[in-house]
């Protein structure tokens, strides 16, 4: 099955400076990459997720990048803000036999 | 269109009692899929439903189990309940599998064991 690795952990970062997070998995035939943010005490919610036929996609501060050779996806967030502050996890999916892991999640903290 | 919903939100009980969870998907979605998540050890998947038959399955004993119903309602079961039961259980519905769609979460059922 799959194994999905994310790092880092925690993460904190200063209003306005960028946040990376970035995740490797182990299957290369793994083809749907979706990131999650998860605030305190509500539930995970898709923010932006990337298809293995892509390298890249953005959607205003956030983008997710994509190395199928090297086998990692990283989560990167702009400019960021208190609200960006949750715990983001990513997965990485097979099509062929409905397999999904999730990474552990990285806790990210943007301070004011 | 309404979301995932899930009940009850609040459960607490006692060690050797058995608990039932329900989740109702998004209206149109066929898969349901449960997870387990806890401070330690992030979402852990338990199993996934399509079309009312089990297409996936985590690494749980056999204590865990769960159903789906042709309205693609879901429930789990955890039976004979064990203090490191005691966790935030979500589920998801996507429209045809975790593997290919976004899936959209549940406020999530949290499960004390005493």
């Amino acid at each position: 099955g799959e194994n999905v690795e994310q790092h880092p952990s925690t993460l904190s970062v200063q209003e306005g400076d960028s946040a990376v997070i970035k995740c490797t998995y182990s299957d290369s035939a793994s083809n749907y990459f979706p990131w999650y943010k998860q605030e305190l005490g509500k539930r995970p919610q898709l923010i932006i997720d990337i298809r293995s036929n892509v390298g890249e996609k953005k959607d205003q501060r956030i983008a997710v990048t994509l190395n199928k050779t090297a086998k990692h996806f990283s989560l990167h967030i702009t400019e960021t803000q208190p609200e960006d502050s949750a715990v983001y996890f990513c997965a990485a999916t097979l099509h062929n036999n409905n397999d999904m892991r999730f990474g552990a999640g990285t806790r990210l903290t943007v301070k004011p | 269109k309404a979301g995932v919903t899930q009940t009850p939100r609040y459960l607490i009980k006692t060690r050797g009692q058995q608990v039932t969870l329900s989740c109702s998907p998004i209206s149109g979605h066929r898969s349901v899929s449960w997870y387990q998540q806890t401070p330690g050890q992030g979402l852990q998947f338990l199993f996934e439903y399509f079309s009312e038959t089990q297409r996936n399955k985590g690494n749980f004993p056999g204590r865990f189990s769960g159903r789906q119903f042709s309205n693609s309602r879901s429930e789990m079961n955890v039976s004979t309940l064990e203090l490191g039961d005691s966790a935030l259980y979500l589920c998801a519905s996507s429209p045809q599998g975790r593997s290919t769609d976004t899936q959209y979460f549940g406020p999530g059922t949290r499960l004390t064991v005493l």
